[in-house]
């Protein structure tokens, strides 16, 4: 069964600009997770996505924003890039409820 | 304010000893504890998990132990090997809404020495 495949790998964006990140669960996973990783913050959690539903919102701000597809794969959307979006975004998928998640390699995204 | 604690940031241990790597939990909705370990350019990958009404699991090398009346778990690694040195996160959930989400811990960094 092939893994939680995560693209792109690698950005690098400007100030103000937009990204978007996509995501593709692994077959049959119906819940996709974003998280957002920095040196010494551990995983900070975005949002959860399971039947095409937001379940569940971290505290980020509005620019952080999200939406799942019909095939269960997502994307995140950031918007007006700020220095402190540099970070490794992670997205993990899982069965349902409860249930251990799965993750992706991650994008690393670089905002100058 | 944080509910998933690892209040140690690093640990050194000798190869062929026991690594021990604590984590505390402030939720008392929380009844499903998990730990990852994470490689430098990888995502993290789900070593064991434990839930809530257990006080041991046990999966080769690793054991995770809960205790739930201190709010603690710790996760034994033994015998420990250099294949090991990696980031080490504690995650916890539990219930419905917002409190079934994975909440991490900030990681510890497990160095495992030749």
């Amino acid at each position: 069964k092939a893994g939680v495949t995560q693209t792109p790998r690698y950005l690098i964006k400007t100030r103000g600009q937009q990204v978007t990140l996509s995501c593709s669960p692994i077959s049959g996973h119906r819940s996709v997770s974003w998280y957002q990783q920095t040196p010494g913050q551990g995983l900070q959690f975005l949002f959860e996505y399971f039947s095409e539903t937001q379940r569940n919102k971290g505290n980020f701000p509005g620019r952080f924003s999200g939406r799942q597809f019909s095939n269960s794969r997502s994307e995140m959307n950031v918007s007006t890039l700020e220095l402190g979006d540099s970070a490794l975004y992670l997205c993990a998928s899982s069965v349902g409820w409860g249930n251990e998640q799965f993750f992706g390699p991650g994008t690393r995204l670089t905002v100058l | 304010d944080q509910q998933v604690k690892q209040n140690s940031p690093s640990l050194s241990v000798q190869e062929g000893r026991i690594s021990i790597l604590n984590c505390d939990y402030t939720n008392s909705m929380f009844d499903y504890f998990l730990w990852y370990k994470k490689y430098p350019a990888e995502g993290p990958t789900f070593l064991i998990s434990i839930s809530s009404i257990k006080d041991k699991n046990e999966d080769g090398r690793f054991t995770v132990f809960l205790n739930k009346s201190a709010k603690h778990l710790s996760l034994h690694i033994v015998p420990s090997q250099p294949g090991d040195s990696a980031v080490y996160f504690c995650a916890a959930s539990g219930g419905t809404g917002a409190n079934s989400k994975l909440t991490f811990g900030k990681g510890i960094t497990l160095s495992v020495r030749p």
